[in-house]
């Protein structure tokens, strides 16, 4: 069964980068693609971006901007980095392995990391 | 950018009980929508895909209709780990975009 775990620095200051980690096991990252999906504080969540298992990458208009998705298939994983994070980029951060087509972007999510949680606070 | 309403933005109910949540969509997604559980502290729970398919292991007590712009996610009598945050997804078009969320509450 795969499962999925979010690791990085709970805490980023104003203005510098976010850096996060999902550890996938129980499968590889070269099958399927896979996710970062955030919820802020009494917010609904936010899909951010995702990874395909040949290594493309499709990010939320909103912020292409600012995000890079990576994989590190020597150690399964892939990562997510948002660069210049503000106040409203605190939030958990989760990772999820997409379903459906990733090709015309009728993905749903399933399995979910547990989350992280990310303050931005100087 | 598609936009997802969901109603009401809670909902209390007793145990037993059937509960019936919204989402509507603010164009047609054919039967491209997904329903989620969360509870506190929790990752997120696939529960239903395409509208009415229920995901591996998920209840028969939790049932999903709807197409084009109304959708509905039934649990016809809730069990006391039910009372959760519900939120709908579509998977219609890029970017997936999710609803406000349900919470269900106990009565």
């Amino acid at each position: 069964q795969v499962q999925l775990q979010e690791s990085g620095p709970g805490l980023v200051k104003p203005s510098e980068t976010l850096s996060l980690t999902c550890t996938v096991s129980g499968g590889s990252i070269n099958s399927y693609s896979w996710s970062w999906v955030r919820q802020a504080p009494g917010k609904g969540l936010e899909w951010i971006g995702n990874i395909d298992y040949n290594g493309n990458s499709k990010y939320s208009p909103s912020l292409k901007s600012r995000v890079t998705i990576s994989p590190d298939t020597s150690k399964n994983q892939f990562s997510l980095k948002l660069t210049s994070v503000t106040e409203v980029d605190a939030a958990v951060y989760y990772c999820a392995r997409d379903q459906g087509d990733y090709n015309n972007g009728r993905i749903w999510f399933d399995p979910w990391g547990q989350g992280t949680l990310v303050t931005v606070s100087s | 950018e598609i936009v997802l309403t969901q109603s009401p933005a809670t909902l209390s109910l007793s145990p037993g009980e059937r509960a019936t949540l919204s989402c509507r969509s603010s164009q047609s997604i054919s039967n491209y929508l997904a329903w989620y559980q969360q509870k506190p502290g929790q990752a997120p729970r696939l529960l239903i895909y395409h509208a009415s398919n229920r995901a591996t292991g998920i209840p028969a007590r939790f049932s999903g209709s709807g197409s084009g712009t109304d959708f509905t996610l039934s649990i016809s009598s809730l069990e006391p780990e039910d009372f959760a945050v519900y939120s709908c997804q579509q998977h219609y078009n890029w970017p997936c975009t999710f609803g406000q969320g349900t919470k269900l509450e106990i009565k």
